[in-house]
């Protein structure tokens, strides 16, 4: 039982260009998450799936777009990455009620340069 | 909306002493209160939570929070830290009946110093 994985681990990146972070669970939740972090900035939303088939904006959404491949996998895109993305990147997963622990991968560093 | 309020961004603190990293929140309506821990270079982890009962929760390796109502705080402490404990702390809050999604704090950096 893996729990959340994400890949990569680190990346670095040149303004302009793209990749896609990739997130997977085992624990058959419905709910996943995408947050990015950044010093005193805490923990942010940028997307979040509540089932499969669906996903919606978080805080924020502004260049990266999503994909809930199925009920285990999650992706983030950056289309054209810019230094402001520059951040680690957490998924998370749930079973999608108010009460529920959210359970987070391990991260992703991105550095855009 | 719900929000979280972590008032020290940093607390330094002496192994063995204890320590008390506040959080407060507010709503108009019931909330579900979560303390999650961020080791260096890992991802979060639950702490400890509290959804209904005793407003004194516990976790494992020794903190505890104590939910109160009239404050609208969750404060979470331990008696005597550890140089393990130096971690991120972050404070988060869901609403009964509403958005599953938690509002997270800004996080409290404990740093454990021998």
């Amino acid at each position: 039982n893996a729990g959340v994985t994400q890949t990569p681990k680190f990346q670095v990146l040149k303004t302009g260009q793209s990749m896609t972070l990739q997130c997977a669970q085992d624990m058959n939740h419905n709910s996943m998450y995408w947050y990015r972090q950044d010093p005193g900035m805490g923990l942010r939303l940028i997307y979040y799936s509540a089932s499969e088939g669906t996903t919606d904006k978080g805080e924020v959404p502004n260049g990266y777009n999503v994909s809930r491949l199925n009920k285990r996998e999650f992706s983030l895109r950056l289309e054209s990455a810019a230094p402001s993305q520059t951040s680690v990147y957490f998924c998370a997963s749930s079973d999608g009620t108010s009460k529920e622990t959210q359970y987070f991968g391990p991260g992703t560093r991105l550095l855009v340069l | 909306a719900q929000s979280v309020t972590q008032l020290d961004s940093q607390v330094p603190v002496f192994e063995e002493a204890p320590v008390e990293l506040r959080c407060n929140y507010s709503s108009s309506v019931s909330v579900y209160l979560f303390w999650y821990v961020q080791y260096p270079n890992q991802g979060l982890q639950l702490l400890l939570k509290y959804l209904s009962g005793s407003t004194l929760v516990e976790s494992i390796n020794g903190f505890e929070a104590e939910f109160n109502k009239s404050q609208t705080s969750f404060h979470l402490r331990k008696p005597s830290v550890h140089i393990s404990d130096t971690a991120e702390y972050f404070c988060a809050v869901s609403v009964s009946g509403g958005s599953y999604i938690p509002t997270f704090g800004r996080g409290t950096s404990l740093i454990v110093h021998p």
